[in-house]
């Protein structure tokens, strides 16, 4: 089953404002993480990544920030712009192979 | 563009019936993923392969299967389809053996009438 789980399905932001997208993880062995931005008709895209030996990445514009103890991690975006309208999916390696578990989404609507 | 690319970019077929994807990587990556992306079950692992040879295996029924040729291009056949396996498939290519930062193509939309 899924190792990584998304809180809220959807977010509806001010163009301007900033978003904040929330997952949990349950395995507290887990050491790498990944953020995915999926557009309409489009395959993901890498957005972010973090490993677990950082609390903090800053990409453009968008932030990971990883929390090992209450096991959650988010993504921020700053200044939302109306491109940034998608599904965001947090993702997870496995421990012994190569697949990744995708979280079920955040669909993140920018309003005008 | 992530470079990688897939065709066909829709498939309509019948039960029962059996289609063929087709993925090309970026140039110089060695690991194909194909992964099936539905409304109820999310985006989901099928298969990963590695220079030719599989590497993992995810939730993929033994009804589909997959190769990658020497030229690293990979196929996903899909038989004996089902209504339920209507979905996009999307194929993902990496550098290295590890996961990092894989690529996606844009999909093959399946729609199995």
């Amino acid at each position: 089953g899924e190792s990584v789980g998304l809180h809220l399905p959807t977010l509806s932001v001010q163009e301007g404002d900033n978003s904040i997208i929330n997952c949990a993880y349950s395995n507290s062995a887990s050491d790498y993480f990944i953020w995915y931005k999926q557009e309409s008709g489009k395959g993901p895209q890498f957005i972010i990544d973090i490993r677990s030996n950082m609390d903090k990445r800053q990409g453009q514009r968008v932030t990971v920030l990883l929390n090992k103890t209450v096991k959650h991690l988010s993504l921020q975006i700053a200044a939302t712009q109306p491109g940034d309208s998608a599904v965001y999916f947090c993702a997870e390696p496995s421990s012994n192979d190569y697949k990744l578990s995708f979280g079920a989404g955040t669909t993140v609507t920018v309003r005008a | 563009d992530s470079g990688v690319t897939q065709t066909p970019k829709h498939l309509i077929t019948a039960t029962g019936q059996r289609v063929t994807l087709r993925c090309s990587p970026r140039s110089g990556d060695l690991s194909v993923y194909w992964y099936q992306q539905s409304l109820d079950q999310g985006l989901q692992f099928l298969i990963q392969y590695y220079n030719g040879e599989e590497r993992a295996k995810g939730n993929i029924l033994e009804r589909f299967s997959a190769q990658q040729f020497p030229d690293l291009h990979s196929e996903l056949n899909l038989s004996s389809l089902e209504l339920g396996d209507s979905a996009l498939y999307f194929c993902a290519s990496s550098g290295l053996a590890s996961y990092n930062e894989q690529f996606f193509g844009p999909g093959t939309r399946l729609t199995v009438l």
